[in-house]
C-alpha cells in the first residue's frame, strides 16, 4: 500500500528565501508529525497534528517555522527567511490514533540553504 | 523530560556475529518503546516495538525486551548479515504523540 510521501525530495535555496515542504500521510492516519534530522542535533520533534489541529508546536525552533494541515490529510511545513542552520532533512510521519502503533515515516526532504 | 540514551557507535562486526545495542530511557509515565532502522540512502523504518513491561518485540531476527526495572530496551540479533548494516535508533513515546529518539548507532557488518 501507499506509504507516507514527501515533496520535494531535495530543495536547494538561497538564504532569506521562503520554502514549503509537503507531506502526504498514509490514508486514514489521524496523527501527523514533523521531525528534523541534522548531523549536530540528531532527530528532533517539530510539531504534531491530530486531525487539522496542532496540540503541540513546542518543537518549532523559531517563529520563522509554521505548519498547517488541511482536510485531515496533507500537511505543509513552511520556513520563512531561511537560514543556513535550517539545512537538514525534514521528515514527516503519520500514525493511527493511539499510543503504541508506532509512526510511519516518509523518505524526507533534504533542505540545503546556501 | 523524557529521554533516550543509546550505545554510541560506530559498531563494526563480522557476518554471523552477535549484535547488542544498549538503550536506556527516562520517562515520567509508562512509555511505549521502539527501535527504528535507517538503511543507507533510505528513510526511517519501524523495526520493532513494545508497549508494556516485559513485552518482547521482534522482527527480522532482531529482538528487544521492555525492562521496566532497569528502564532498558536493548536490541539484539544472534547472527548479523551484511544487509543489517544501518543506523539504529531507539525511541520512546510517552503519551499519544511525539517520539523522543536516541542519538543513533551506526552498525557496519563486514563479509
Amino acid at each position: 500500500g501507499a506509504g507516507v510521501s514527501q515533496s520535494p525530495s531535495n530543495k536547494v535555496t538561497e538564504k532569506g528565501k521562503d520554502v514549503e515542504l509537503r507531506c502526504d500521510p498514509i490514508s486514514g492516519h489521524t496523527a501527523l508529525y514533523w521531525y528534523r534530522q541534522s548531523l549536530g542535533q540528531g532527530l528532533e520533534f517539530l510539531i504534531y497534528f491530530q486531525g487539522n489541529s496542532a496540540p503541540d508546536k513546542s518543537g518549532l525552533p523559531s517563529d520563522r517555522f509554521s505548519a498547517e494541515r488541511t482536510g485531515g490529510s496533507v500537511s505543509t511545513l513552511t520556513i520563512q527567511r531561511t537560514q543556513q542552520e535550517d539545512s537538514a532533512v525534514y521528515l514527516c510521519a503519520s500514525s493511527p490514533q493511539g499510543q503504541g502503533f508506532g509512526q510511519f515515516f516518509g523518505p524526507g526532504t533534504r533542505l540545503t540553504v546556501l | 523530560g523524557d529521554s533516550v540514551t543509546q550505545m554510541e557507535g560506530p559498531v563494526t562486526l563480522s557476518e554471523e556475529a552477535f549484535l547488542t545495542i544498549n538503550c536506556t530511557y527516562t520517562a515520567t509515565g509508562y512509555p511505549s518503546l521502539f527501535w527504528y532502522v535507517q538503511y543507507p540512502g533510505e528513510g526511517l523504518q519501524l523495526l520493532l516495538k513494545a508497549t508494556k513491561a516485559d513485552d518482547k518485540g521482534s522482527n527480522k531476527g532482531f529482538e528487544a525486551t521492555y525492562r521496566k526495572e532497569t528502564t532498558s530496551f536493548h536490541l539484539e540479533k544472534g547472527s548479523v548479515q551484511v544487509s543489517d548494516s544501518a543506523v539504529y535508533f531507539c525511541a520512546l513515546s510517552d503519551g499519544d504523540y511525539k517520539l523522543s529518539f536516541g542519538a543513533g548507532t551506526t552498525v557496519t557488518v563486514r563479509a
